[in-house]
C-alpha cells in the first residue's frame, strides 16, 4: 500500500523559505515511470498543482512559481522535499504531497497534507 | 494556460443522479481525472483516464468526456457523496496539471 507522509514546520515568517519533505513508503521514488508532486489549496480555494520530480531526475515547475521553488527527491531515504523562498502570507494553506505513476496524468495516492501558515 | 470551469455547486436528493460538468477548450481530446474531497481530508481519486474507477470507487461513479465538457455522474446519490469535486488534466503544452476551481455537491 503507498502511503505519502508530509512534515514541515506549521508556521513561516514573511520573506522566510519553507522546506517541506514528503516521506514515501510501499513504493519508491526511483521505480519507473513514478513521478511525485507537491500540491497546494489554501483555506476554502481550489487546489494547485506546484512541481513535480520524475523517476529519471526530471522536473517540472508551476511557471507562476518557478522562481521561488526547487523539488528534489533523496533516493536512498526514499523522500522527495520542496524548498519556497520568499513566502508571503498569500502562501498560507494546507500543502500536499501526491504521487502520480505509469501515464503519470492522475494523482492515485496523496498524502495527508502538511498546514502551513505565514504570518509575523 | 489551460483552464477548466466548474459551477461552484450541485445540489441532489438522495437516490437521484448528481451531474458535474467540467468545461475546457476541446477537453475531450484530453484525459479528464476526477477527485473527490471531504472537508479536512486530502483529495480522492473517484475517475482517472475518463471514466477508470480506481479500486474501492462505487459503480455508482462515472465519467465521460465530449467536445467541450467532461462529466462526472454520481448515481443513486448517497448522503455520504456530499463532498467538494475537482476535475483535473495534465496539459501537453504547458507541463502544468490544472485543476478545475471545484463544484460543491450537496444532498438535500
Amino acid at each position: 500500500q503507498a502511503t505519502l507522509e508530509e512534515s514541515g514546520p506549521a508556521l513561516v515568517k514573511p520573506t522566510q523559505t519553507l522546506t517541506l519533505t514528503c516521506t514515501l513508503s510501499g513504493f519508491s521514488v526511483s521505480t519507473t515511470s513514478m513521478r511525485v508532486s507537491w500540491l497546494r489549496q489554501p483555506p476554502g480555494k481550489a487546489l494547485e498543482w506546484l512541481a513535480r520530480v520524475d523517476w529519471d531526475d526530471e522536473k517540472f515547475y508551476n511557471t507562476s512559481l518557478r522562481t521561488r521553488l526547487t523539488i528534489s527527491k533523496d533516493t536512498s531515504k526514499n523522500l522527495v522535499v520542496l524548498t519556497m523562498t520568499d513566502l508571503d502570507p498569500a502562501d498560507t494553506g494546507t500543502y500536499y504531497c501526491a504521487r502520480a505513476p505509469n501515464r503519470g496524468e492522475a494523482f492515485d495516492s496523496w498524502g495527508q497534507g502538511t498546514p502551513v501558515t505565514v504570518s509575523s | 494556460s489551460y483552464v477548466l470551469t466548474q459551477p461552484p455547486s450541485v445540489s441532489v436528493a438522495p437516490g437521484k443522479t448528481a451531474t458535474i460538468p467540467c468545461g475546457g477548450n476541446s477537453i475531450g481530446n484530453k484525459r479528464v481525472h476526477w477527485y473527490q474531497q471531504k472537508p479536512g481530508q486530502a483529495p480522492v481519486l473517484v475517475i482517472s483516464y475518463g471514466n477508470d474507477r480506481p479500486s474501492g470507487i462505487p459503480e455508482r461513479f462515472s465519467g465521460s468526456n465530449s467536445g467541450n465538457t467532461a462529466t462526472l455522474t454520481i448515481s443513486r446519490v448517497e448522503v455520504g457523496d456530499e463532498a467538494d469535486y475537482y476535475c483535473q488534466v495534465w496539459d501537453r503544452d504547458s507541463k502544468h496539471y490544472v485543476f478545475g476551481p471545484g463544484t460543491k455537491v450537496t444532498v438535500l
